[in-house]
């Protein structure tokens, strides 16, 4: 099973872009990566998914080499409301195995 | 998300008791979960289930039990509840073959004296 390591947590200014590593060396080849973010006491809200190259939505980028070996996600222009929890999970779409491990997640905090 | 529905929000007991905290949803999703969370710490799965009549253990399942009565309910029990079952339990839903993304209730914050 792929087990996820990140920084337990980080600190950013308004306005600037925020990177958040996983590292995932025993990614299987049907694993994708996804991305949770978590307000406190507020259950956990997906953010982006992918399983190779480079994947955008509106809220955020996930990087990912082409060794898929690890992912970075991008916030860019945070604000304060991008303080939370950021929780990388990998695994295969069938949910088993760790597609619910979460972890410990990444804390950022977003200072004016 | 106000799909996923969960009671009490709020509960507290005492040692010894026996506790059900119960988890609906309107989305039609087949799988449901329940997770606990500890202060400061990650989410840890109790228990889920992909249908009616699938029912998995997850990481820490001593303790507690599961039902899943309809494909819309998922309630979680306490057999007999302990002090260190304190935390904040999440029930959350996902369709297959949709990117699996989870979708979480609002938590129920349960205190065990």
């Amino acid at each position: 099973l792929a087990k996820t390591t990140q920084p337990i947590s980080m600190d950013s200014y308004e306005g600037q872009e925020v990177n958040i590593t996983c590292s995932h060396n025993n990614i299987a080849t049907n694993d994708y990566i996804t991305w949770y973010q978590q307000f406190p006491s507020q259950g956990p809200r997906f953010i982006i998914q992918g399983y190779k190259t480079k994947v955008t939505n509106e809220v955020a980028s996930l990087f990912i080499p082409a060794d898929r070996k690890s992912s970075t996600l991008s916030l860019p222009r945070v604000s304060l409301s991008d303080t939370a929890v950021y929780y990388c999970l990998v695994g295969g779409l069938d949910n088993a195995g760790n597609m619910l491990t979460f972890g410990g997640g990444t804390r950022l905090m977003v200072k004016p | 998300d106000a799909d996923v529905t969960q009671t009490p929000r709020n509960r507290i007991t005492k040692t010894g008791k026996r506790i059900m905290l119960e988890c609906s949803q309107t989305k039609g999703h087949d799988r449901m979960y329940w997770y606990r969370q500890d202060p400061g710490l990650g989410l840890r799965l109790i228990y889920y289930s992909f249908d009616v009549k699938d029912i998995n253990k997850g990481e820490i399942s001593d303790g507690y039990s599961v039902s899943r009565q309809a494909q819309a309910k998922f309630s979680l029990s306490l057999e007999s509840a302990i002090p260190n079952q304190t935390a904040l339990y999440f029930c959350a839903t996902s369709v297959t073959g949709e990117r699996n993304e989870q979708f979480f209730g609002p938590g129920t914050r349960l205190t065990v004296l």
